[in-house]
């Protein structure tokens, strides 16, 4: 069966700082790979997303930025983390055909800004 | 522009009764849709999901209802347990693309 991980699970990081989260899938391949913030009381927003090995797509423009290094290994970065990056980070994944493109969540990470 | 919306923003029931989640859509190229359930600090779960060529989609206390007519969906859950308290979310695709998330809905069953 199919897992996917993502650490850290909770992170404080100063304003300045660097980030870096990793998510990594296992029992597929050539999946498709997501990147969603959920901010303190709203939905889920779309941040990247990836069909390929270093093929990312940004659904919005921030200061955050992504990789896909490996088949089944995704990365959300920072350089310089700002307050408004707090939230809770969450990865997923698809089939490559998935017929209506039900994706599935990773435990998701807390980051705090300070 | 929000193409999925869930205009409540939280339910509360009693245990044993039906809970009914709503939402809605704008987009009507979408084809599939989707719930999700999220508890406090992990990440959701997939739930149950309808074909647009389905008007109706059961599995155990879930069931899915589409009106495409009116570009509306719900879920129904009975009996309602204290386990079922969590953020509901609904979501939406075009076959092909991405899933649009609704902002979510909290809800809180009472024993």
């Amino acid at each position: 069966s199919q897992t996917i991980h993502q650490w850290p699970a909770t992170l404080v990081q100063p304003v300045g700082s660097p980030l870096s989260l990793e998510c990594t899938v296992e029992g597929t391949s050539n999946p498709n790979l997501y990147w969603y913030r959920q901010a303190a009381g709203r939905g889920l927003q779309l941040l990247f997303y990836s069909v390929g090995i270093g093929q990312i797509s940004s659904e919005v423009p921030q200061n955050l930025s992504a990789s896909r290094p490996q088949d089944r290994q995704f990365i959300l970065s920072s350089k310089k983390l700002l307050l408004s990056d707090s939230g809770f980070y969450l990865c997923a994944w698809s089939p490559t055909s998935s017929p209506g493109n039900t994706i599935y969540f990773g435990e998701g990470s807390w980051l705090t800004v300070v | 522009d929000q193409q999925v919306k869930q205009n409540s923003p939280s339910l509360s029931v009693q245990e044993g009764r039906i809970s009914i989640l709503n939402c809605d859509y704008t987009n009507s190229m979408f084809d599939y849709f989707l719930w999700y359930k999220k508890y406090p600090a992990e990440g959701p779960t997939f739930l149950i999901s309808i074909s647009s060529i389905k008007d109706k989609n059961e599995d155990g206390r879930f069931t899915v209802f589409l009106n495409k007519s009116a570009k509306h969906l719900s879920l129904h859950i009975v009996p309602s347990q204290p386990g079922d308290s969590a953020v509901y979310f609904c979501a939406a695709s075009q076959y092909g693309n991405k899933l649009v998330f609704g902002a979510g809905t909290i809800l809180r069953v009472k024993s």
